[in-house]
């Protein structure tokens, strides 16, 4: 079946640091991807949506400039929190959508100190 | 997308049958039901989708009520490592568009 890597699966950083979380579609071809962050007993909450070649799309209450979003390549998107503070410390995951539909990555948990 | 309404929290005996509702009352003649779980701290993991015949697979059975309103996810027989939350997600199947998830069914089974 369809296979999503996500990396790392965990980070701490500095407060003030930027953080990159890698998500690949191993087998297949994703032209979107999706990202979303979950906080402790919560449901997963929908970031942005990545097309590859184009600018993602963020959910309202989503700051563009501070999860910057790639999505260069058919199997690669990448997020990146910038200017990470302690508040943006949760559990990262991401969607690849292909021909088996939606796959998801194993998530990152993203500490910041 | 329709919304969807599930218990927060289920029990389960290991070995018995795990059946988990969800209504979808909304529901459009265009939208799928979808079912997906979530192991602790792990990504969602997909496990089945009907329209609106029952459907089986080497995980569960789905059961879509004949007015489309509601549906059951049955694990025919729960392990400990079925205890996940359980998300009941109506949709279109439309290629690459946003997948939103509720607060979903805690389901614990027990020994």
């Amino acid at each position: 079946g369809a296979v999503v890597s996500q990396h790392p699966s965990w980070v701490i950083c500095k407060s003030g640091t930027s953080v990159k979380i890698e998500c690949r579609s191993l087998d297949f071809q994703a032209t979107t991807m999706f990202w979303y962050r979950q906080f402790p007993k919560q449901s997963l909450m929908l970031m942005a949506t990545s097309n590859e070649g184009s600018k993602a799309t963020y959910e309202q209450g989503v700051e563009k400039d501070k999860f910057l979003i790639n999505h260069a390549s058919l199997t690669l998107s990448t997020l990146t929190v910038t200017s990470a503070h302690p508040e943006d410390s949760s559990f990262y995951i991401c969607s690849a959508h292909g021909t088996d539909g939606y796959t998801f990555g194993s998530g990152t948990r993203l500490t910041v100190v | 997308d329709a919304k969807t309404t599930q218990p927060p929290s289920m029990d389960c005996a290991e070995g018995r049958a795990a059946n988990l509702p969800c209504n979808h009352s909304t529901i459009s003649g265009n939208e799928y039901v979808y079912w997906y779980r979530q192991i602790h701290s792990q990504g969602p993991q997909y496990i089945i989708h009907g329209l609106k015949n029952n459907e089986t697979n080497e995980m569960a059975s789905l059961i879509i009520t004949e007015d489309r309103k509601s549906s059951t996810l049955i694990l025919p027989h729960a392990t400990l490592r079925d205890t996940a939350v359980y998300y009941c997600i109506v949709r279109v199947a439309a290629s690459g568009s946003r997948l939103t998830f509720g607060e979903g069914t805690q389901l614990t089974v027990n020994p």
